[in-house]
């Protein structure tokens, strides 16, 4: 079963605004990622938070991780139409269990 | 650096037909896993190999779902016979061994009618 369930289902922002998308989890994870998929580019991993960590940057993303209340989040600043995707959390304990995903449309 | 090669990018087949997918992973990585994605869902593993070996493969439904890995590079996934629920996406990905970073392929789009 998948473990990883992301909230919101769908979210739809303008440009320049900032996309927050939500994961929790069940059980105990070594480390905790995120990925992106479009139509043009598949599957792409984007970040990757270890249990240890609290929070992590890359670029315009940022992700926290609460393992006591067994959540992540994802932030995306100042979000571009490119972003447009959906996003999947995806948690790690010896393989890689992925929730339903977040869909985000970001119009100009 | 080339990336997971799947061929082919789309299928369509009837229900009882059978089908056959391949993945070629990126040069060196060790662990290759296939990943079913049912349209609307995240992806749900199948099978992970490490070089030709299988580590995991409880969520193949093993009584019509087979793969392989020979040589512990090139990888083919077999469906049969198919059923109407198979539709979906089959993903193909590749790491360096841990369950760390994961780099997929484009995927095959099978539509069973």
């Amino acid at each position: 079963s998948q473990q990883g369930e992301e909230d919101p289902q769908a979210l739809s922002i303008q440009e320049g605004e900032n996309a927050t998308m939500n994961c929790s989890y069940k059980t105990s994870i070594n480390n905790l990622q995120w990925y992106r998929q479009n139509s043009g580019r598949g599957l792409v991993h984007l970040i990757l938070i270890r249990s240890n960590e609290r929070e992590k940057h890359s670029g315009r993303l940022r992700v926290t991780l609460d393992t006591s209340k067994k959540s992540s989040s994802l932030l995306i600043t100042a979000s571009r139409a490119a972003d447009t995707a959906s996003y999947f959390c995806a948690t790690v304990y010896s393989t890689l269990t992925f929730g339903k995903g977040t869909m985000l449309l970001v119009s100009p | 650096e080339a990336g997971v090669a799947q061929s082919p990018r789309y299928k369509i087949i009837e229900k009882r037909q059978s089908v056959a997918f391949w993945c070629n992973p990126i040069s060196g990585h060790a662990t290759l896993y296939w990943y079913q994605q049912i349209l609307g869902q995240g992806p749900k593993l199948l099978i992970q190999f490490q070089n030709n070996g299988v580590v995991d493969d409880s969520q193949l439904p093993k009584d019509r779902f087979s793969a392989e890995r020979l040589k512990g590079v090139d990888s083919t996934l077999k469906i049969q016979p198919a059923k109407l629920e198979d539709s979906a996406v089959y993903l193909c990905a590749s790491s360096s061994g841990l369950p760390d970073e994961q780099y997929f392929g484009p995927g095959t789009r099978l539509t069973v009618t």
